[in-house]
This record gives C-alpha cells, structure tokens and sequence, in this order.
C-alpha cells in the first residue's frame, strides 16, 4: 500500500527562521514520483516541486530546498529565511506509475510565520 | 501557462439535490482526476479517467458519484443526491501522460445544507 506520513500538524516559526517539513513515504513500486503542494489560506493547490525515484539528487529553487533520501523514503522540505507570506498548509504527496497515476497526500503541515 | 478551469469557484445546496461540478482541462492532456477535501483536512483521491472511461476510483467514489467527459474538453462530476458530509472542496486536475505534472484547478468549494 501507498502511504504517505507528515508527522507535523502545526508548525509555527518567527520570521527569518529556517524550517524543515518532514515527509516520509511508503511504496513498494520502484518507479514513483514525489511532490510538494503549498495551500495558501485562498485554498489553491499550488505546484512546489516533483522529484522521480530515480533522482536523487537535492534540490534547491531560492529560498526552497528539498532533501530526498531513498534509504529513509523522505522527501523533506526546508524554507530558509521564513517570510510571513510562506504561511500555509504544505502537503507532501507520491504517486507510482503502477497505480494510474493518482495523488495520495499526506495529511499536510500547516506553516505559521509570525513577524 | 495553460490551466484547469473549474465553475462554479463556490456552490450551495440543499441535501438530498443534484449537484454538477464542472471543468476545463488543458486541452491536450489526457488523464483527468477528481480530488476531494474536508475543511481542514488532506486532499483524497476520488477517481481517474483516461480514455473515455474511470481507469481508478476510491472507496468515497460510491454509486452517488459519476463523471462525464461529454465534449472532449468538459470533464464534470455529479453527485445525484448530496449529503451533508460531501461538504468540501472539489479539486479537478489533469495531466499530459502517466508520468508527467499535474495541473490543479482552483477548485469548488461545496457547501450542502
């Protein structure tokens, strides 16, 4: 079975912290593909990052890295520098090209930035 | 960009009527999902459609729920006698082949009272 955990609920921070969202997944596919959503208070699903099972390499996009580690199945996600607008609920999801490609989400970290 | 277009953005009914949720695909993509979320809670998987036809569906997706493409470019959901609890956002998505991105619509915020 296809699972995916985000053992945080709430995570609140001050301004110019960094911060890390845990993600650990489960899969017994070989190919999947991993994703990051952020869910601003306006309810959109807004695209962050997909990653294939087959790189592993970390990445980074400004303020947004990923960490990907197979031999843990994480796929963890740090803000560096928080900002107040970084506020939102942000959803770890995995998909596997054996299922038909649906989305199965974890069940989200809510981000709080104060200033 | 191209994008998933979904109407109504918010929608009230009263239990027990008819609602159509309706979208717009991007118009050469070919796998077509429902995603359904409770008020604070994650986004669930409820079917995909691929050729005409659901090539997946949860257990949410029970005998209430149907999908239609009937156009080639509507891809719509109808739940025929809604209940309380299908009070949610209704998240349509698409996507060009079985490995590639995903594009959300903005979703449909149903409220059934």
């Amino acid at each position: 079975a296809q699972k995916v955990t985000q053992a945080q609920t709430e995570i609140s921070v001050v301004e110019k912290e960094d911060v890390t969202l845990d993600c650990v997944y489960e899969t017994r596919d070989t190919t999947y593909y991993l994703f990051w959503y952020k869910q601003p208070p306006s309810g959109e699903l807004v695209f962050l990052i997909r990653r294939n099972s087959f790189d592993e390499q970390n990445e980074i996009s400004g303020r947004y890295s990923w960490n990907f580690q197979k031999s843990t199945s994480s796929f963890n996600f740090t803000i560096t520098a928080s900002q107040v607008v970084d506020s939102a609920v942000y959803f770890c999801a995995l998909s596997t090209y054996n299922q038909g490609g649906k989305l199965i989400f974890g069940q989200g970290t809510e981000l709080s930035v104060k200033p | 960009e191209p994008e998933v277009t979904q109407t109504p953005s918010h929608q009230v009914t009263q239990m027990g009527q008819e609602v159509i949720l309706r979208c717009v695909p991007i118009s050469n993509h070919l796998y077509f999902y429902w995603y359904r979320q409770i008020l604070g809670q994650k986004v669930e998987f409820l079917v995909s459609f691929y050729n005409n036809e659901i090539s997946e569906k949860s257990e949410i997706f029970d005998d209430q729920f149907s999908v239609e493409r009937p156009d080639g470019s509507n891809f719509t959901l109808k739940i025929r006698s809604t209940k309380l609890e299908d009070s949610a956002m209704y998240f349509c998505a698409s996507r060009g082949d079985r490995v590639g991105g995903y594009t959300f619509g903005s979703g449909t915020r149903l409220t059934v009272v």
